[in-house]
């Protein structure tokens, strides 16, 4: 399994981005996809989740802003990130969560993309 | 949604036993997913469900969780388990429910 995540940079503040995750080895139609953030000096942050079904859900931090999607013919997985603030600065992972039947953890992780916000 | 709180760093000589706790609100027994990131490098779970291993990970690593603290204990510590150690609970009632600790920098003296 191989997750590759691509399109991160430096962008102004109140820019847009989109991030890429080009998965290999799972289908990501099937799975239940999401992009975690870290950022600088700080821990680990959940920030979207796209379902098997097709549901999203997003952290309140970035809700109205960025949007995850899918495209089952490329198995990629897609952040639209808008209104860029200098406090979404972090490296972003996608990852696979897996459902155990009672709750969810993350079995398959990116290396990340650096998003750099900053004038 | 609720929190998990660990302790900023741990220090342990080789050969010596690392233990790092997360203490949580008390919401009630969760799962506690443990995950291992060293500079650079992708997150990776060393343990699922309390105390479970993934294939490829050393016996060394085990897990245990009761009453508020759950806690990731790694045995005859290594030069290369020096990383950033992360517990994680999913909140099901929660519109935030992946929840992470602040993370623990294991040093390796």
């Amino acid at each position: 399994v191989q997750l590759v995540e691509s399109g991160g940079g430096l962008i102004q503040p109140g820019g847009s981005l989109r991030l890429s995750c080009v998965v290999s080895g799972l289908t990501v139609r099937n799975s239940h996809m999401t992009w975690v953030r870290r950022a600088p000096g700080k821990g680990l942050e959940w920030v979207s989740v796209i379902y098997n079904g097709g549901t999203t859900s997003h952290a309140d931090s970035v809700k109205g802003r960025f949007t995850v999607s899918r495209d089952n013919s490329r198995n990629t997985l897609y952040l639209e990130m808008n209104s860029l603030r200098v406090e979404d600065t972090a490296v972003y992972h996608c990852a696979r969560a897996t459902f155990t039947g009672m709750d969810y953890y993350f079995d398959y992780w990116g290396q990340g993309t650096l998003v750099t916000v900053s004038s | 949604s609720f929190v998990l709180t660990q302790p900023p760093s741990v220090s342990v000589a080789p050969g010596q036993t690392a233990t790092i706790p997360c203490a949580r609100d008390n919401i009630g027994p969760r799962s506690v997913h443990w995950y291992q990131q060293k500079p650079g490098q992708a997150p990776l779970l060393v343990l699922y469900d309390d105390s479970d291993r993934p294939s490829g990970i050393p016996e060394r690593f085990s897990g245990s969780n009761s009453g508020n603290t759950a806690t990731l204990t790694i045995s005859r510590v290594e030069a290369g388990d020096e990383a950033d150690y992360y517990c994680q609970v999913w909140d099901s009632s929660s519109a935030h429910p992946w929840v992470f600790g602040g993370g623990t920098k294991l040093t390796v003296l």
